[in-house]
């Protein structure tokens, strides 16, 4: 039972790089999510998909791009990536909707960026 | 101001008693509430939902207060195992938009 997996788990970066985070589902999840997650901060959301090739901006989008190409894919695109962009990084499925509560969240990935 | 608040704690509980915490959140149009559990680097997992007229999962109870705006959770006989930190989680339309608290830890003791 995989469920939820994100590649990589630990990424360090320098100012000015860019990478995608990959996030993964096999539980055939319509809904997918990405969340930021800053210390004494709640999760954020920066991006979201409703279904595949949709894409929408979250709470806090600006800096990141998303594809969902695939249903089971949800990429996560820094193109300039900034110290401030430092974080723990959240991918999380939902087969009906967040609202629901239904949310399968990876193990998260931490980015440092220099 | 944070539209969801939680007491970031840490609420140290012995083993066995009970502890119990809320967490406010400020739009009145919130639709569904939730509590969910974060282990230390891992991540968050939901616990339940929490329902108006309150509700009961083994050990746990959540409770909602619409008028007051906050909802509480309560944990009964603490086990170790309960240590962790527990988000406040308030849906507010119908496509999933969610406002995470930041989370209340707890440590158990023995």
């Amino acid at each position: 039972n995989a469920g939820v997996t994100q590649t990589p788990k630990f990424r360090v970066l320098k100012t000015g790089q860019s990478m995608t985070l990959l996030c993964a589902q096999d539980m055939n999840h319509e809904y997918m999510y990405w969340y930021r997650q800053d210390p004494g901060m709640g999760l954020r959301l920066i991006h979201y998909s409703v279904g595949e090739g949709t894409t929408a901006k979250g709470e806090v989008p600006d800096g990141y791009n998303v594809s969902r190409l695939k249903k089971q894919n949800f990429l996560l695109g820094l193109e300039s990536a900034a110290p401030s962009q430092t974080s723990v990084y959240f991918c999380a499925s939902s087969p009906q909707g967040a609202n629901t509560g239904e949310l399968f969240f990876g193990e998260g990935s931490r980015l440092t960026v220099l | 101001r944070k539209e969801v608040e939680q007491d970031p704690g840490p609420f140290n509980v012995p083993e066995g008693a009970t502890v119990a915490f809320n967490c406010t959140y400020s739009n009145s149009a919130s639709q569904s509430f939730f509590w969910y559990r974060q282990d230390c680097r891992k991540e968050p997992k939901l616990l339940m939902s929490v329902y108006s007229s309150g509700n009961e999962d083994g050990r746990f109870t959540a409770q909602l207060n619409r008028a007051s705006q906050y909802i509480s959770l309560l944990i009964r006989d603490s086990k170790l195992s309960d240590s962790a930190t527990y988000l406040c989680v308030v849906g507010l339309n119908s496509w999933g938009k969610l406002q995470f608290g930041a989370g209340t830890q707890v440590v158990v003791t023995p």
